[in-house]
């Protein structure tokens, strides 16, 4: 079983609607989460961190599940702007510098 | 510098032979990542470097494939006898790597994007 795991998509959504992926764990030792945007041919960047108290950032709002090993991602409003890849990434507690990746929701906003 | 710089941005090379390819970390990162993304693929793990420790190797293919990093900073991840599976981007990352928050957040370098014909 992969340490993560997402819903390879694509989400096709208009302008406007409000958009939710979750990335399930396999490690319930998993201590650390995030959020990265790749847009297409370029590299990752850090979209958010995720806390245990759940954490919004504009449109963006991100949530941890530990009983149920998930973390989500809350779009709403959607922008054309958003349409990319969505990576979660996962550390578990036993290695503050190991990351395990997800293989990307990949996320088209229609005009 | 501002950022993880890597070169070069594009190598294409002939199946058999040797490429080495480079990662100047964001100064002042103790940790040194490198990852490989296929073609609408996820990050594979490869190798990360933390301070002085020895390396994490786990992730490395192959024997065909090494990497060092010299007096704390520039990796360099090597790729002997390259096969045309070897075809992909070779992304490197930094983190600060200390215990604090936003300390294991990552920044990625622009990466590497091998081609073996």
């Amino acid at each position: 079983r992969k340490e993560v795991e997402q819903d390879p998509g694509p989400f096709n959504v208009p302008e406007g609607a409000t958009v939710a992926f979750n990335c399930t764990y396999s490690n319930s030792a998993s201590q650390s989460f995030f959020w990265y945007r790749q847009d297409c041919r370029k590299e990752p960047k850090l979209l958010m961190s995720v806390y245990s108290s759940g954490n919004e950032d504009g449109r963006f709002t991100a949530q941890l599940n530990r009983a149920s090993q998930y973390i989500s991602l809350l779009i709403r409003d959607s922008k054309l702007s958003d349409s990319a890849t969505y990576l979660c990434a996962v550390n578990p507690r036993y290695n503050f510098n190991k990351f395990y990746f997800g293989s990307g929701t990949k996320l088209n906003v229609k005009p | 510098g501002a950022g993880v710089s890597q070169s070069p941005s594009n190598k294409v090379t002939e199946k058999g032979k040797d490429v080495e390819l480079r990662c100047d970390p964001i100064s002042g990162h103790t940790a040194l990542y490198w990852y490989r993304q296929s073609l609408g693929q996820g990050l594979e793990f490869l190798i990360y470097f933390q301070g002085n420790s020895a390396p994490d190797k786990s992730g490395l293919p192959s024997d065909r494939f090494s990497a060092e990093r010299t007096g704390g900073s520039v990796s360099t991840l090597t790729i002997q006898r390259t096969q045309q599976e070897d075809s992909a981007v070779y992304l490197c990352a930094s983190s600060p790597g200390t215990g604090n928050s936003g300390a294991n957040v990552l920044t990625f370098g622009a990466g590497s994007r091998l081609t073996v014909l």
